[in-house]
């Protein structure tokens, strides 16, 4: 089975601290992806990433910025956050390879993130 | 007008009985459909995945995808309470993304 880990369940952080969350797959897949999910709005996709050192924009890509230096992990950075990036940040990743309909995306556990 | 558009609920359904799910989305050249089903204070999970035009059966689930109508839609048969959740309807592109719906909060009574 894929498993994908978030580093962290919960984190409390402050107004303006530099905030980085972390996600690891085992699966070898090629695009790994950040998102956030906020009551009433779904999943809305902040970066996204085919290969190492890429990154492409998602749809609401301002106040964040990511990293992939290996294949298995991406980072989310908030640069200075802030209360309106409180939510639940989700990670997911996927392959290219097999099928169409056989490559979904797989999401971690998710991290529950508040800014003070 | 919504890339994607899932009726948001709830749908309460009883115990036993078929839920119906749908779903229509914008982009004409997706690829790919799947069904997340999310329990509350948890990450989505994939339950289902479509390709063709057609009905795609698993176990109790049954996925149906109309691109000629931009519509694909699931069938939960024999509803457990365990069913309960948001399901997630999301269209592929061409390019890797994934679009999701808003989804379906989906409540089966005893």
């Amino acid at each position: 089975d894929v498993k994908v880990t978030q580093s962290s369940r919960y984190l409390v952080k402050r107004t303006g601290e530099k905030v980085f969350l972390e996600c690891v797959q085992d699966m070898d897949h090629e695009n790994m992806f950040w998102y956030r999910q906020d009551p009433g709005l779904g999943l809305r996709l902040i970066y996204f990433s085919y290969d190492v050192k890429m990154k492409e924009k998602g749809d609401i890509p301002e106040g964040y910025s990511v990293s992939r230096e290996k294949k298995e992990r991406f980072s989310l950075i908030l640069e200075s956050a802030s209360t309106n990036q409180t939510s639940m940040y989700l990670c997911a990743s996927s392959t290219i390879r097999g099928q169409l309909s056989n490559q979904p995306q797989h999401f971690g556990d998710g991290t529950r993130l508040s800014i003070l | 007008q919504k890339e994607v558009e899932q009726n948001s609920g709830p749908l309460s359904v009883p115990e036993g009985a078929i839920a119906s799910l749908n779903c229509t989305y914008s982009d004409r050249g997706s690829q790919s459909f799947f069904w997340y089903r999310q329990y509350s204070g948890k990450s989505p999970e994939l339950i289902m995945s479509i390709y063709s035009n057609g009905d795609k059966e698993d176990g109790r689930f049954t996925a149906q995808l109309n691109k000629a109508s931009q519509y694909v839609s699931l069938l939960i048969r024999d509803s457990q309470p365990s069913d309960s959740a948001t399901y997630l309807c999301a269209p592929r592109g061409l390019n890797e993304k994934l679009t999701f719906g808003t989804g379906t909060r989906l409540t089966i009574i005893p």
